[in-house]
């Protein structure tokens, strides 16, 4: 099974900070990797998908990028409701989620 | 639009087995490519992607769960069932039916979610 580790496991940052989450696959992965927030008592929603086609509605200041095994999510200018947790998920065989960041008010 | 919601006990006591729906609307699971698939979160802790059906009856399970698991599909109600046998106060999470389509292999639509708790 493919293995998913991102880093940090948690964040401090503030409103208008640049923020930058990794997400590292156990064994090469192309480009099948996705991105998704989550926030208290709701369900995870996709921000990414394909290491880094914006699915509709999301704001441009997500991105993503990477290939084979490192992966990036950059938010840049972070907003007040961009506080919450952030998964990676691999799809390249099955689908397998990191272990999550928490992105926090510092 | 497409919406899905989850259906089941919210409380089940260890052994036994639970078993969950998952009503959907907005899309056909005949069509090529899409798939109707579970992930589950304990309090607090990351998400874990469980089981997933294809339009073509082809199924996927996670390979650490795969003895216990067991997902079917009614494409006439837009239904899938997901089964979870011998479960376990680990299995305390809040189970999540998800959609995916041939064009994007994501999970791009969620239901909101059920909370199962598992003690005797």
């Amino acid at each position: 099974d493919i293995q998913m580790t991102q880093s940090p496991s948690s964040l401090s940052a503030s409103v208008g900070d640049s923020v930058t989450i990794t997400c590292r696959a156990s064994q090469t992965i192309a480009v099948y990797l996705n991105w998704y927030q989550q926030k208290p008592g709701k369900a995870p929603k996709l921000l990414i998908y394909a290491t880094s086609s914006l699915q509709s509605g999301v704001p441009s200041r997500f991105s993503g990028s990477g290939s084979g095994t490192d992966f990036t999510l950059t938010i840049n200018s972070l907003q007040p409701e961009d506080f919450a947790t952030y998964y990676c998920q691999q799809t390249y065989s099955a689908w397998t989620f990191g272990q999550g960041t928490k992105v926090e008010v510092k | 639009q497409i919406t899905l919601k989850e259906s089941g006990p919210t409380l089940v006591k260890p052994t036994q087995t639970l078993t969950l729906t998952c009503m959907f609307s907005g899309f056909s699971l005949d069509t090529r490519g899409v798939g109707v698939g579970w992930v589950r979160q304990p309090p607090g802790k990351a998400l874990e992607w469980l089981a997933l059906i294809y339009w073509d009856d082809d199924k996927r399970y996670s390979s650490s769960l795969k003895s216990r698991l067991t997902i079917t599909k009614d494409t006439s109600k837009n239904q899938v069932v997901l089964s979870m046998a011998n479960m376990d106060p680990m299995d305390t999470a809040t189970y999540y039916c998800v959609h995916r389509r041939l064009e994007l292999d994501a999970f791009e639509n969620w239901g909101q979610g059920t909370m199962v708790t598992v003690s005797s």
